[in-house]
């Protein structure tokens, strides 16, 4: 179990570009998690995958947002067109529970930077 | 949105002092789980407990629950200097979960 991967830690990006990260959730679990978070405030969700395929995805994501997890793996969130306001933490966190017994794990997450 | 509250927003307390923080939701649930955060990094998982509980523990946490005023607490014993974090709520709902907006505690040695 070496834990859920997050890539880059970092990114700093210019208004208006593209941003692509990656999260490699623990292995055996199934399902895969995409929150974001801004100072002071607690995880807000974005969207939510059982394997592959994409289940919930929050009203309040804008088109510009997008995210794959192809084969049921690693998973990765786009920005397409970056504005400042999205500058936040974007998490990841993957679980293999269900239900009552559900909890999350999570990875250190990317903090975008978009000037 | 964001489900959950957290109360107080911050707390500061002497090294040894226990750490109260207390939680508000707004459904009803199947459990509520509590998280730490550390300054720049990912939550990590502390203590699940169930609707039809009313108090767990674990080393020097204590949870309780009241589904009847749908809140919870949060009791860290004897803090250390290491507890200094944020500690947020969460609840499942639909089809994910809601974090609360957390309580940054820092605790001074």
């Amino acid at each position: 179990d070496t834990g859920v991967s997050q890539n880059p830690r970092h990114k700093i990006t210019k208004r208006g570009q593209n941003v692509t990260f990656r999260c490699d959730p623990i292995s055996e679990h199934n399902r895969l998690y995409w929150y974001r978070q801004t100072l002071g405030q607690g995880p807000e969700f974005l969207t939510y995958f059982q394997n592959e395929a994409q289940l919930e995805k929050s009203r309040l994501l804008s088109d510009r947002f997008s995210a794959e997890r192809p084969k049921g793996s690693f998973s990765t969130l786009e920005i397409q067109r970056t504005e400042q306001g999205d500058s936040a933490m974007y998490l990841c966190a993957s679980s293999s529970g269900t239900g009552i017994s559900e909890k999350l794990f999570f990875g250190s997450g990317t903090q975008l930077s978009v000037l | 949105s964001q489900q959950g509250e957290e109360d107080p927003q911050a707390l500061s307390i002497q090294e040894g002092e226990n750490a109260t923080m207390n939680c508000s939701y707004k459904t009803s649930i199947n459990n509520l789980q509590w998280y730490r955060q550390n300054s720049g990094r990912g939550l990590v998982h502390l203590i699940l407990i169930r609707s039809n509980e009313r108090e767990k523990h674990s080393g020097r946490l204590r949870v309780t629950l009241d589904t009847s005023k749908k809140s919870s607490s949060l009791l860290i014993t004897a803090s250390r200097a290491a507890d200094t974090a944020s500690y947020f709520c969460a609840t499942w709902s639909g089809n994910q979960f809601y974090f609360g907006t957390g309580t940054s505690l820092t605790v001074i040695p």
